[in-house]
């Protein structure tokens, strides 16, 4: 079972449609969540993080957390055609040192039909 | 304010030879991090440095080395490069490694496309 889980898609909506996008993860401890944006041949871009049970909105941008279902997602209101990217799902796991290193999944890709 | 900068932005290796990648951050960020992104395999952590002066393996650190030479500068070495060393490679930095702080988010250099043949 790999540690951080995506449907890698792609997920196709119309413009103007919500697009949802989901992520499982293994590790029961983990804290801190998040969402990258990656165009493609670009760089990943954070867009969201999330550290407590419910909902975070950021403009049209909203992270769910579910911890006791170890469930992330994010939902994409009015999705545009500049939203068709790659959306990579991001958990940090916390050493015994106290460190901590980020987990991705492989991503899903997001197509936005005009 | 460059952000992350990574060199240089292609190559082509043939296998057996060696390569050094370049980073550097001009965020005064405390830890730095080497990836490789694979298609369908999402970004790989390779190695790591929590601050300056110390180096930790990351997921798949075989066949690669590291230098952190300074706060701003995080290289990675391909001692004898492979074809299965064929991806793209980013670099990544923070400002806190540390769990417990906010400060954790990771930005990333544009990258570098590596082909081994």
């Amino acid at each position: 079972q790999k540690e951080v889980e995506q449907n890698s898609g792609p997920l196709s909506v119309p413009e103007g449609a919500i697009a949802s996008l989901n992520c499982t993860y293994s590790d029961r401890g983990s804290q801190s969540f998040f969402w990258y944006r990656q165009y493609s041949g670009k760089s990943p871009e954070l867009i969201m993080s999330i550290y407590s049970n419910g909902d975070k909105e950021d403009g049209r941008f909203t992270a769910q957390l579910n911890k006791a279902s170890q469930y992330v997602s994010l939902l994409i209101r009015d999705s545009q055609p500049s939203d068709s990217a790659t959306y990579l799902c991001a958990v940090r796991q916390v050493r015994m040192d106290s460190s901590y290193k980020l987990i991705f999944g492989s991503g899903t890709r997001l197509l936005v039909r005009p | 304010n460059a952000g992350v900068t990574q060199t240089p932005k292609f190559q082509v290796l043939k296998t057996g030879q060696s390569m050094t990648l370049q980073c550097a951050q001009d965020m005064n960020h405390n830890s730095m991090y080497w990836y490789r992104q694979d298609p369908g395999m999402g970004l790989r952590l390779i190695y790591y440095s929590a601050s300056e002066g110390t180096t930790d393996k990351g997921e798949v650190p075989n066949g690669y080395n590291v230098s952190r030479l300074n706060k701003r500068e995080f290289s990675l070495r391909l001692e004898s490069a492979a074809p299965s060393q064929t991806s793209v490679y980013f670099c990544a930095s923070s400002e806190i490694l540390r769990a417990g702080g906010r400060q954790e988010t990771q930005y990333f250099g544009p990258g570098t496309r590596l082909l081994v043949l």
